[in-house]
């Protein structure tokens, strides 16, 4: 069983279209994360969700918005993609309770806007 | 700022040699988790090994040792015995404790030549 999933694994769109990210994790982790990934690997946090409150809100264009239906999904929606928003995107999920293991991470989206 | 520093772009080592990755953070707080994630070309992100800076002992997973010097806020990943599969990107991070957000270094990418 896959611990922290994401669909779809590739992304190739024109600009302006709007497209999700989905994200799921079994792990019964209480936070979950979006991380962008760019060209030169650097990652970037975006936003994260604890318990389906948002409690990281990154200085991110407000044409991305994610969405946590439950501690178990969350997602992730850009509205009229730009070619800047080529990148990796990372799903994650941990428990920062007391001994925090670490993010368990999805397989990312490459998100190609051409 | 809090800040993780990997000043060796890319690092070169012979199979069965072993080679010392460094990392270095900026923290005000005394209280924190390190971590080092790799990174292979498939681009699933791995959690190789962890660090409590409450502990001094330095952390062991097999091949993959810590050298953890906290008054020196360094927190260096050496590899023992290195394998083609080490072939990766390796991010160092950190994490301050009771916040959520981790905090990546830049990366470094590992080379093993046979």
């Amino acid at each position: 069983d896959t611990a922290v999933s994401q669909t779809p694994k590739y992304l190739v769109t024109q600009m302006g279209n709007d497209k999700s990210i989905k994200c799921e994790q079994n792990l019964g982790h209480d936070t979950m994360y979006w991380y962008k990934q760019d060209s030169k690997k650097f990652l970037k946090i975006m936003f994260s969700y604890n318990n389906k409150e948002l409690i990281i809100n990154e200085t991110v264009p407000n044409r991305f918005s994610p969405k946590s239906p439950d501690k178990a999904h969350l997602n992730l929606h850009i509205n009229s993609l730009e070619l800047g928003d080529s990148a990796v995107y990372f799903c994650a999920s941990s428990y920062p309770g007391q001994g925090d293991y670490g993010y368990t991470f999805g397989s990312g989206t490459r998100l190609t806007v051409v | 700022a809090q800040t993780v520093t990997q000043s060796q772009p890319e690092m070169s080592v012979q199979e069965a040699e072993t080679v010392t990755l460094s990392c270095t953070y900026d923290t005000s707080e005394s209280d924190y988790y390190l971590f080092w994630y790799k990174q292979p070309p498939s681009r699933q992100m791995i959690l190789v090994i962890r660090q409590e800076a409450y502990k001094q002992q330095n952390a062991t997973e097999n091949r993959f040792s810590v050298n953890f010097q906290k008054a020196a806020k360094s927190f260096s990943l050496k590899i023992s015995d290195s394998q083609l599969g080490d072939a990766a990107m390796y991010f160092c991070a950190y994490r301050v404790s009771g916040t959520y957000k981790y905090i990546f270094g830049t990366g470094t990418r590992l080379k093993v030549l046979a």
